[in-house]
């Protein structure tokens, strides 16, 4: 079992559609991360957040908009999507912002945009 | 080219054999982590390397900081050590890691 817990696994939207992803993790790191995944390829940073304050955004276009409303709970607010945003978008934690700790994935949401 | 490459990109091997996954990086690190993915998608990090050798139950990890390398092996492997091995690096400036491509491994029974 994962420390990080992702909801929901799967999620199917319509380009009008307005979603959120959320991961939760209780082991009192202060930073937590949102990647995009594509097949076959690499996880790609999107957003970092430290002590609940966005410290990185990798340019990511405005439809994606990220919320930290505490330590433990991380949000990922979906509107106006594209078919090339389906994705799989991992969450992860680590004690401090890219520090020398392990960060800590959750399984995943698995997006499809129609 | 790539700051962290991986070899080999694909591996076929069979129960019980030994494996090796290699991965190179070109930049100054402060750590090297190596993670798993299964098909279901998520990632757990195995190992995370500054130096040395690190060991855990079969996964044997090693990092060479002078050659910019590392290695990840598997002693006897199984068929649910199937999965993507990732190479990531921690720049010594910090603030990001850098993923390698991935390598994926089949162990067949």
């Amino acid at each position: 079992d994962t420390e990080v817990t992702q909801t929901p696994k799967h999620l199917v939207m319509g380009m009008t559609n307005k979603k959120s992803l959320k991961c939760e993790q209780h082991m009192g790191h202060r930073a937590m991360y949102w990647y995009k995944q594509k097949a076959k390829k690499p996880p790609e940073l999107m957003f970092v957040y430290s002590y609940e304050k966005l410290s990185i955004n990798e340019s990511v276009p405005s439809r994606f908009s990220p919320e930290c409303p505490n330590s433990s709970l991380l949000n990922l607010h979906l509107h106006a999507l594209q078919p090339e945003d389906s994705a799989l978008y991992l969450c992860a934690s680590s004690q401090g912002w890219f520090s020398n700790q392990p960060q800590h994935f959750g399984d995943g949401t698995r997006l499809s945009i129609l | 080219k790539n700051e962290v490459e991986q070899s080999p990109q694909n591996l076929t091997a069979q129960e019980g054999e030994f494996i090796t996954i290699n991965c190179s990086y070109s930049v100054g690190i402060s750590a090297l982590h190596w993670l798993q993915q299964h098909p279901g998608g998520g990632i757990v990090s195995l190992f995370m390397l500054s130096s040395g050798k690190k060991k855990h139950g079969r996964l044997i990890a090693t990092i060479n900081i002078q050659e910019k390398h590392s290695s990840l092996h598997i002693t006897a492997s199984h068929p649910r050590d199937s999965a993507v091995y990732i190479c990531a690096v921690l720049r010594a400036s910090g603030s990001r890691l850098t993923f390698g491509e991935g390598t994926q491994l089949t162990v067949n029974p």
